[in-house]
């Protein structure tokens, strides 16, 4: 019973330009949301967060978005660099981590 | 400092044998988690520790699969009789405190693959 949901597997976008990535998941119970960034043959790094009470953060380069009705999350990077390219999990707590089954994002210089 | 440190990284073992991971936690860190990474899914939960507190195994897919944290410190994760469905990349990591304020810290992961 996979809990959170990443639909696309991958994206490709052209350096420069704006990468969205999307997150749905199924348990009303989830209270936080995190995103991770996973290169090959290394373990995920955290990249961003979102408390439920929120539905926007920033940091820099990165924005998560969380829509509590529609329990969707998106991280969007802009401007896409090619050192982004990467495989991006969206994780939700409750407390246990919950993780998607990623989407690898590939930046075309 | 050091990060989450996992051996061996890469393991290639006989179907029906028994294989040892091992996972040394941030030092401090009270959370200890084990995941794994079958190929094109995503992280499935195993098990976590969290200080003296009895772990929670929910995610542990069968009883052929155990873990133990020794002083709170460095974990085992051990698979018996392997399958070859075993095959993946289990994660471990850590955090300062369980929770959701708290991100986890992963290591590299160990490679299994059961021939």
């Amino acid at each position: 019973d996979q809990q959170v949901k990443q639909n696309s597997p991958s994206l490709s976008v052209q350096e420069g330009r704006i990468s969205i990535l999307n997150c749905d998941y199924t348990n009303s119970m989830f209270d936080y949301f995190l995103w991770y960034k996973k290169y090959p043959a290394e373990g995920p790094t955290f990249l961003i967060s979102i408390s439920s009470i929120k539905d926007k953060n920033e940091d820099g380069r990165f924005t998560v978005f969380l829509n509590k009705s529609a329990k969707h999350l998106s991280l969007h990077i802009v401007p896409s660099q090619p050192g982004d390219s990467a495989v991006y999990f969206c994780a939700a707590t409750r407390p246990n981590l919950f993780f998607g089954t990623g989407t690898r994002l590939t930046v075309i210089p | 400092g050091a990060g989450v440190s996992q051996s061996p990284s890469n393991k290639v073992t006989e179907k029906g044998k028994d294989v040892e991971l091992r996972c040394d936690p941030i030092s401090g860190h009270t959370a200890l988690y084990w995941y794994r990474q079958s190929l094109g899914q995503g992280l499935e939960f195993l098990i976590y520790f969290q200080g003296n507190s009895a772990p929670d195994k929910s995610g542990l897919p069968s009883d052929r699969f155990s873990a133990e944290r020794t002083g709170g410190s460095v974990s085992t994760l051990t698979i018996q009789r392997t399958q070859q469905e075993d095959s993946a990349v289990y994660l471990c990591a850590s955090s300062a405190r369980q929770g959701k304020n708290s991100p986890l810290h992963f290591g590299n992961g160990t490679r299994l693959t059961v021939t």
